[in-house]
């Protein structure tokens, strides 16, 4: 069965630094997809961003992009650029393709933006 | 606009009680799921269903039970076999491929 860990439970930035949420999975699968869910106080999940396993670019939207390791099974965001509104919990999720598209979630890591 | 919506928002379950979580969406999705998140942990699954009239069994289904008569709509009912129902309830959906899910707003729901 799939695995997603993410060890860090809390961190937290400095508005307008960076910061690095950490993520590893585990999976025989070759092909399959990776993503960043964020989740505010209003506990309404919101898709950040994906990643397909086949390509070798990092995707990117606007201050968020992952730096993706396929052969370590790592996949962490990088959030520039840090705002307020980015304080939220964030969970990294794994589906494989095809079939019911059922994903699997990690525990999520609490982000603090102190101003 | 499209999206999912859940209803209601937050629901009291006596004990030995059945209730039902309604999620309904305008997405045009073929794909359907419930997922249960408790303080401090992930998204478990519950249910998933690919097409109308035919679903799945996730991870933690056992004391839950689902129906999907129509593509819009997914409702979830929490028995009376479910000994520890508190929690926050998410209904997601999902276009077929590599995309990821749109969710509801959620259902948290308590025993009373």
């Amino acid at each position: 069965a799939q695995t997603v860990t993410q060890s860090q439970p809390e961190m937290s930035v400095q508005e307008a630094e960076t910061v690095t949420l950490s993520c590893t999975y585990d999976t025989s699968e070759s092909d399959y997809y990776l993503f960043w869910y964020k989740q505010p106080p209003s506990r309404q999940m919101i898709l950040v961003i994906r990643q397909e396993a086949y390509k070798q670019q990092n995707a990117t939207e606007n201050r968020f992009s992952v730096n993706f390791q396929k052969a370590a099974k790592s996949f962490s965001l990088k959030i520039s650029d840090s705002q307020l509104g980015d304080a939220a919990m964030y969970f990294c999720a794994y589906r494989i393709p095809g079939g019911a598209g059922k994903s699997t979630f990690g525990d999520g890591t609490t982000l603090t933006v102190k101003p | 606009d499209g999206g999912i919506t859940q209803s209601p928002k937050y629901l009291f379950r006596k004990e030995g009680q059945n209730v039902t979580l309604s999620c309904e969406q305008n997405l045009n999705h073929d794909a359907m799921y419930w997922y249960r998140q408790d303080p401090g942990q992930g998204l478990r699954l519950i249910y998933y269903s690919q097409i109308v009239n035919d679903f799945q069994k996730g991870d933690i289904a056992e004391g839950y039970s689902v129906s999907r008569e129509k593509k819009e709509s997914f409702p979830l009912t929490v028995t009376s076999a479910q000994k520890n129902p508190t929690a926050f309830y998410l209904c997601a959906s999902s276009q077929s491929g590599n995309y990821g899910y749109t969710f509801g707003s959620g259902t948290r729901l308590t025993v009373v």
